[in-house]
């Protein structure tokens, strides 16, 4: 089975403070695209990054940046410069390449930014 | 532009009922895709379509099914309502598919199942 697993179910930063988001997940494949999307409080679900896993370099979005680790199935998630905008529910995913655009999601970290 | 719109944003329905929940892409989008969010089981997909095709589905009973029109407009039914039903359904857009192209969801639409 495919699967998804993020075992950080609530996670909180101080403002202006790292926070590294955990993410492993299981496939067969050798191709497949990953992402972090974020749900803040009663607000549209948006994507954060991509990464996909046939390239080695790690995916970078102004304050977001991805460890992509392929051989350990690992894809964590780095907040730099925490502000309170970032406070809301992370979800890992992933599109195997053979399932043409099923996105599978994680069960979600809860994540908080303390001023 | 306007965002992916999904109407009702809120339905109450009872066990037994049939449903249709409707959802807009954004201008240009062809594929659009379908989420149940749930506390229990969070977020699972249950279909994409793109040019009036499903691509792909999920692992849910037929009660759910869904479809897309020739101007990228999708709707999903769920017939037969059961009290497990009750969830956040989402939508999403994206150019030719959210591998690819970055996914858009809408605001949702909460159905309650009583």
């Amino acid at each position: 089975a495919q699967t998804v697993t993020q075992s950080q179910p609530e996670m909180s930063v101080q403002e202006a403070e790292t926070v590294t988001l955990s993410c492993t997940y299981d496939t067969s494949e050798s191709n497949y695209y990953l992402f972090w999307y974020k749900q803040p409080p009663s607000r549209q679900m948006i994507l954060v990054i991509r990464q996909e896993a046939y390239k080695q370099q790690n995916a970078t979005e102004n304050r977001f940046s991805v460890n992509f680790q392929k051989a350990a199935k690992s894809f964590s998630l780095k907040i730099s410069d925490s502000q309170l905008g970032d406070t809301a529910m992370y979800f890992c995913a992933f599109t195997p390449e053979t399932s043409y655009d099923k996105v599978i999601f994680g069960p979600g970290t809860s994540l908080s930014v303390i001023p | 532009k306007a965002g992916v719109t999904q109407t009702p944003r809120y339905l109450i329905k009872t066990r037994g009922q049939q449903v249709t929940l409707s959802c807009s892409p954004i201008s240009g989008h062809r594929s659009v895709s379908w989420y149940q969010q749930t506390p229990g089981q969070g977020l699972q997909f249950l279909f994409e379509y793109f040019s009036e095709t499903q691509r792909n589905k999920g692992n849910f009973p037929g009660r759910f099914s869904g479809r897309q029109f020739s101007n990228s407009r999708s709707e999903m039914n769920v017939s037969t309502l059961e009290l497990g039903d009750s969830a956040l359904y989402l939508c999403a857009s994206s150019l030719v598919g959210p591998r690819t192209d970055t996914q858009y969801f809408g605001p949702g639409t909460r159905l309650t199942v009583l």
